[in-house]
């Protein structure tokens, strides 16, 4: 059950698009689509902005986005805003009931 | 509208046990399977355990299996992690989190319970 790999960190100006990608193995992201994506910011509680891959629950901008291809899945923020700077987490199953997170990732917004 | 409310935290010597609770409302718990996830003083999200609503599939992160039991009342809308061996790196904010029926993602999550472990 190793964790999930996201860059530590990554940044944007305003308006502009980032990527986060989150790598697993075929036992887990690649082997199901059910990933997710978690944005936390400093003391809140995690907040779900994708499920399945790429399906944004409601309420969530569609400047963020999901795919993946093989063991890797992406997170794309598009026109970066102030308020996106947070924390994101990904996710996927990895079998026999059990969940694993990656190690997240700091947005930065320049 | 969904509520989560975890309890149980607290200060714990090492090798000793705590039982966190979580209270739910606002939705028909007896048909959602539930998490447990941490997340130690300025680290990431972990994994901690799933159960699904009748009990009958049960998963754990390795670092507490053995040590950890996750159990659920449906009749009392309540989740429970009974933590056993405790030890210095189960220090965290425990959350308790509802999954989404048909997916794995974690849609909604109580505010969370500190539990730290030190002599």
């Amino acid at each position: 059950q190793s964790a999930l790999t996201q860059p530590p960190s990554a940044s944007g100006s305003p308006g502009q698009s980032i990527t986060i990608s989150c790598t697993g193995t075929s036992s887990d992201v690649g082997g199901y689509n059910y990933v997710s994506w978690y944005q936390q910011h400093p003391g809140k509680v995690p907040k779900l902005m994708i499920y399945g891959v790429s399906k944004r629950p409601s309420g969530v901008p569609d400047r963020f986005s999901g795919s993946k291809s093989g063991n890797t899945a992406s997170l794309t923020v598009s026109g970066l805003q102030a308020e996106d700077e947070a924390d994101y987490y990904c996710s996927s199953y990895a079998g026999s009931d059990n969940l694993i997170f990656g190690g997240g990732t700091k947005v930065t917004v320049l | 509208e969904v509520h989560l409310v975890e309890s149980g935290g607290g200060l714990v010597q090492p090798g000793r046990s705590l039982r966190l609770s979580c209270a739910a409302s606002g939705f028909t718990f007896d048909d959602y399977p539930m998490h447990w996830v941490r997340q130690a003083p300025g680290k990431g999200l972990e994994w901690v355990s799933h159960i699904t609503w009748n009990s009958v599939n049960i998963g754990y992160a390795d670092s507490v299996k053995g040590r950890f039991t996750i159990s659920r009342d449906n009749a009392k809308n309540a989740l429970y992690l009974q933590m056993s061996g405790l030890r210095a790196e189960d220090t965290a904010l425990y959350y308790c989190a509802r999954r989404a029926r048909g997916d794995w993602s974690l849609e909604y999550w109580g505010q969370g319970t500190l539990v730290t472990v030190s002599s």
